[in-house]
This record gives C-alpha cells, structure tokens and sequence, in this order.
C-alpha cells in the first residue's frame, strides 16, 4: 500500500541555518503530496502542497519539489527561525482521498 | 484557525467507558475525516464522510463508530475503551469528498484513558 517514510528526528539547528527534512513516498498512480507543520498543544496546518510531477509548493520560506524520479519531496529552508520549532509531517493523498502520513520530524531551532 | 471546531479539547475516562468526540467543519465543507494520532502508531487516518454518508474507511477499530448529521457536524463514538485508545484524535473537514480538495485540521480532543 501506499506509505510516507520521513528522516528521523529530533533535527536540531541554530537560528540562521539552512533546513533539509527528507521524505520518500511510495504509490500507486499520481499521487499529491504535502507538508503539514504542528506547533505545540495545536492541530496540523498545511504548509505547502504539489500536485503533480516537478511542481513546487512554497509558503513562509520554505519549499518542497515534487521528484516523481525518486519520489520525494523533501522539505528545505534557506534560514530557520525559533519560531519555526514544531513537528513536520510529510502526507501523501492518493486516489481514496485518504491522507497518509510520515512518522513526523520534530524540528529545534536554538537561539 | 482553521474554522474547524472539535469539542472536547480534554477528555479523561476510565478503562471500559464509552465517549463521544465532537467536530463542526468549516462553514460550506461537506466532507469530514477523522484521524488519530498515537505515540506508537503515527498519524492514522481513521474514516471519512461527506454530506452524510461514509466515503471512505481506515484503520478505524470495531469498537470505534461515526457519522455524520444532516447539519454536517460529525462524532466519533469510542467503546469498551483500553489504554492503548489514550491518544490525540483529530477532524479535518474539505469541500469535497475527492482528493483535489484541501483538509483542513481541528486542533484536536486528546483522550487519557486510565
């Protein structure tokens, strides 16, 4: 069946520095791919999307290309801040409509 | 926010108990799916309805039921609980029932069984 595999965490990096969060997908037909951010004690939030092969989600600085060749879609930042501290999840939507997710990777950001 | 309401945002209950989780979707989304989120298990999507009717099924326990109301607010009803149901459960609502529509997340009922 379809699956979502996320770099372990927790990945902990100094403000300023420079985000890779990897996700690998496995799926059947064309799926949609997604990065969902849970800050603490709150509900998910989508952060970006891609829906099709070489598209790129961005929003707030960070961006995901969807790569049909090695399937990912792995989560980047230029410069990390405190306040991005959270758990990310990468998800997968597929033709169900279910939404399928990693394990999560909790991000640090120290001052 | 995200328009989605879950109510209770704490539940505690013994081994055995039945409870009821509550969710209001966004004004305008026909389509609601709930979701739980485990230490053990990850994030699981657990079944889904749109205007009434169940679209589609997950891992979703025997144990476990829902629907969805002619107002569109869904349950989610949990029985016999067991320790291993202490978890965070959340209700995404979208427009749609397909997948080209957007879920947008609750901020979820965080369930302790003791």
């Amino acid at each position: 069946g379809d699956s979502v595999t996320q770099m372990e965490g927790p990945v902990t990096l100094s403000e300023e520095a420079f985000l890779t969060i990897n996700c690998t997908y496995t799926a059947t037909g064309y799926p949609s791919l997604f990065w969902y951010v849970q800050y603490p004690g709150e509900g998910l939030q989508l952060l970006l999307k891609a829906t099709k092969a070489d598209d790129k989600g961005s929003n707030k600085g960070f961006e995901a290309t969807y790569r049909k060749e090695t399937t990912s879609f792995h989560l980047e930042k230029g410069s990390v801040q405190v306040s991005d501290s959270a758990v990310y999840f990468c998800a997968l939507k597929g033709n169900t409509g279910k939404l399928i997710f990693g394990q999560g990777t909790t991000l640090q950001v120290k001052p | 926010d995200s328009g989605v309401t879950q109510t209770p945002k704490h539940l505690i209950t013994a081994t055995g108990q039945r409870v009821t989780l509550r969710c209001s979707p966004r004004s305008g989304d026909l389509s609601v799916y709930w979701y739980q989120q485990s230490l053990d298990q990850g994030l699981q999507f657990l079944i889904q309805y749109y205007n009434g009717e169940e679209r589609a099924k997950g891992n979703i326990l025997e144990r476990f039921s829902a629907q969805q109301f002619p107002d569109l607010h869904s349950e989610l009803n949990l029985s016999s609980l067991e320790l291993g149901d202490s978890a965070l459960y959340f209700c995404a609502s979208s427009v749609g029932g397909d997948t080209s529509y957007e879920q947008y997340f609750g901020p979820g009922t965080r369930l302790t069984v003791t």
